[in-house]
């Protein structure tokens, strides 16, 4: 198995635009996650997914933010407008019902 | 809510010293616990992990971990650190209840050659 993928592995852009980072858990994994890592905050747990149903929201910062899993292989996580805050690395995960969860290589986003 | 504490931040350490990283959570059911590597620039990748059995859980690189039930901990140990072992750890507990992976804040690990 390939393992998640995500893309792109790093992108930079200007505040104000909107960034769409996208995510493909492993194959018959049937909860997906989207974390978001920074040296002040350290490993944040922004939404998870199970069978496609957003199951916890709770860590979404605000409603610039927005996540969608729109089948069992694919998820975004979309940011707009962006702000030089939201400068991280945004790491997906899978995992199949309550076990390990396998994590993706991240995207570095900054935002100038 | 279950938490996760690892007390230790920062971590240097020789080549060949022995390593202990403290984990303690806090849950009063079932838990399901892992420990996570994070090397510089990489993703975090699992190290090992308990879910039930032999409290004392071998993983890869030479690592270990104990799950001691009566102190709500989970210390990762590595008898001989190896320069190569420079991360950042991650201590992981998830719940039978749920899928909540909630983590510690983590524990920077330098090992100087």
């Amino acid at each position: 198995d390939a393992g998640v993928i995500q893309s792109p592995r790093h992108e930079v852009t200007e505040m104000g635009q909107e960034v769409t980072l996208r995510c493909k858990p492993i194959s018959g994994h049937d909860y997906l996650f989207w974390y978001r890592q920074t040296m002040m905050r350290g490993l944040e747990l922004l939404i998870y997914f199970n069978n496609n149903v957003p199951i916890d929201d709770s860590g979404m910062p605000e409603d610039r933010f927005s996540a969608k899993m729109p089948n069992a292989s694919f998820s975004t996580l979309k940011i707009q407008p962006s702000e030089p805050r939201d400068s991280a690395v945004y790491f997906c995960a899978s995992s199949l019902f309550q076990y390990e969860q396998y994590f993706g290589p991240g995207t570095r986003l900054t935002v100038t | 809510a279950q938490s996760v504490s690892q007390h230790n931040h920062h971590v240097i350490l020789s080549e060949a010293a022995s390593l202990e990283l403290g984990c303690n959570y806090s849950y009063g059911g079932t838990v399901n616990l892992f420990w996570y590597v994070q090397y510089p620039g990489q993703h975090l990748q699992l190290l090992l992990k308990y879910f039930s059995g032999d409290p004392l859980v071998k993983g890869i690189k030479g690592f270990e971990a104990e799950f001691i039930k009566s102190k709500f901990s989970f210390n990762l140990r590595k008898p001989s650190v190896q320069w190569s072992d420079t991360a950042e750890y991650f201590c992981a507990v998830t719940n039978n209840a749920g899928n909540m992976l909630t983590f510690g804040g983590g524990t920077r690990l330098m090992v100087k050659p």
